[in-house]
């Protein structure tokens, strides 16, 4: 079973900024989270990862709670190419756990 | 870089049937890993190969097995064809060093009648 638990969906309006959030309170301490997307009808596509610090990149912001128990996802400024599943997944890094074990994600959908 | 390259991209088979799929990785990717996506099931992690060798193995029937080639390419095969094998094939080819940000292929649709 998934270790993270979203909501079903979402609606963000074009040029918004998109929060979506993540619990993951049975995280370890050497456990990541990873953000991956899946627009439809694609493979799905890496977008950020974390430990313990608040990461960015150029694609959107990853912020993780102190007791490392949620995160929360942030599309900056939403377009309507951001509509899509967006999966949050507790995963340890590299090794021989390469294995991704996807919930049911979040939709998105980005209304203009 | 190209990226994650599958064929073919469709395929219908028939019950009883057996099915090779194709994935070549990112240029300097060891590790490929095969998941399958289904309506019911989601995505679900089938295995992962690095340097030729299964690495890591999630709970599918001995029905679906996969290899690596020594150029990294990787096949994945399924025998004896069951109607609740059509689905979304995915591979993800990552470096299989200390990270594992995988990147997918576009997929291998496969319909089974």
């Amino acid at each position: 079973d998934a270790k993270t638990t979203q909501p079903t969906s979402m609606d963000c309006a074009e040029g918004r900024a998109a929060n979506l959030p993540c619990n993951h309170s049975t995280i370890s301490g050497n456990e990541y989270v990873y953000w991956y997307r899946q627009i439809h009808s694609q493979g799905p596509q890496y977008i950020i990862h974390g430990l313990k610090n608040n990461e960015t990149n150029e694609m959107a912001s990853l912020i993780i709670t102190e007791d490392r128990k949620s995160s929360t996802l942030i599309l900056p400024h939403a377009t309507l190419r951001d509509t899509a599943v967006y999966y949050c997944i507790v995963n340890l890094r590299g090794g021989s756990n390469y294995k991704l074990t996807f919930g049911k994600g979040t939709l998105l959908t980005v209304n203009p | 870089k190209a990226g994650v390259t599958q064929t073919p991209r469709y395929l219908i088979k028939t019950r009883g049937q057996q099915v090779t799929l194709s994935c070549s990785p990112i240029s300097g990717h060891r590790s490929v890993s095969w998941y399958q996506q289904t309506p019911g099931q989601g995505l679900q992690f089938l295995f992962e190969y690095f340097s030729e060798t299964q690495r890591n193995k999630g709970n599918f029937p001995g029905r679906f097995s996969g290899r690596q080639f020594s150029n990294s390419r990787s096949e994945m095969n399924v025998s004896t064809l069951e109607l609740g094998d059509s689905a979304l094939y995915l591979c993800a080819s990552a470096t299989g060093e200390w990270n594992n940000e995988q990147f997918f292929g576009p997929g291998t649709r496969l319909t089974v009648l």
